[in-house]
């Protein structure tokens, strides 16, 4: 069964720093989203994307976030200027249409900021 | 914030069946319920979803109340590997895509 891929597993990265956390999502599939989950704490959305265009995001989601489909393939969340509330798993998700078909998760990338 | 409200835990025996509830009393028209399992170190797993009527899939059942104010998540034969944080979800959206709100789920513990 197709999934969706997420590398790394586990990053590790001093605050202040850029990171880049990729996705890829099910090959067919046109939505892709970005959740978080802080340790211990709800799933959160960040941002749906669509069409090469962001088409909802979060209060989490600033300026320090982006979001990129480079290649038709990828998928990358960019945190630029890590702060240590950006640790946590996250998520990235995909789905071939909207309320009909469900949304694929990944198993996530830890993130840690030191 | 989450629109739909289920217990925090609950326990069930291997081998027999289980009954997760969700209530989602301000469900409009177009929600569709989801619900998705979250194993821990993975990412949530999609179980099953639904709009007005009963769903059945391989891995579970879903019962739509008539009003749509509640569903339930059935679980026909409880085991070990479905010891997980279940949740209720109704997708929403303003702009076309559908996000999901997570609630804090119910904790399914199965007893050997």
């Amino acid at each position: 069964e197709p999934e969706v891929t997420q590398t790394p597993s586990h990053q590790v990265t001093q605050m202040g720093q850029e990171v880049i956390l990729r996705c890829v999502p099910i090959s067919n599939h046109l939505y892709f989203y970005w959740y978080r989950q802080i340790l211990g704490q709800k799933v959160e959305f960040l941002v749906s994307f669509y069409n090469n265009e962001i088409s909802e995001k979060s209060e989490i989601f600033d300026d320090q976030f982006s979001v990129e489909r480079p290649d038709g393939s990828n998928f990358t969340l960019k945190i630029r200027s890590t702060k240590l509330e950006d640790s946590a798993m996250y998520f990235c998700a995909s789905s071939e249409a909207r309320s009909l078909q469900p949304q694929h998760f990944g198993d996530g990338t830890r993130l840690s900021i030191l | 914030d989450a629109k739909t409200t289920q217990p925090n835990s609950m326990e069930s025996n291997e081998e027999e069946p289980v009954h997760l509830p969700c209530n989602h009393s301000t469900i409009s028209g177009t929600d569709y319920i989801h619900w998705y399992r979250q194993l821990p170190s993975q990412g949530p797993e999609y179980v099953i979803h639904g709009l007005t009527s009963n769903v059945n899939n391989r891995m579970a059942s879903l019962a739509i109340a008539e009003d749509r104010k509640s569903s339930t998540l059935i679980l026909h034969r409880a085991t070990l590997r479905d010891a997980a944080v279940y949740y209720c979800i109704l997708s929403e959206t303003t702009s076309g895509t559908y996000k999901y709100i997570f609630g804090t789920g119910t904790r399914l513990k199965v007893l050997a």
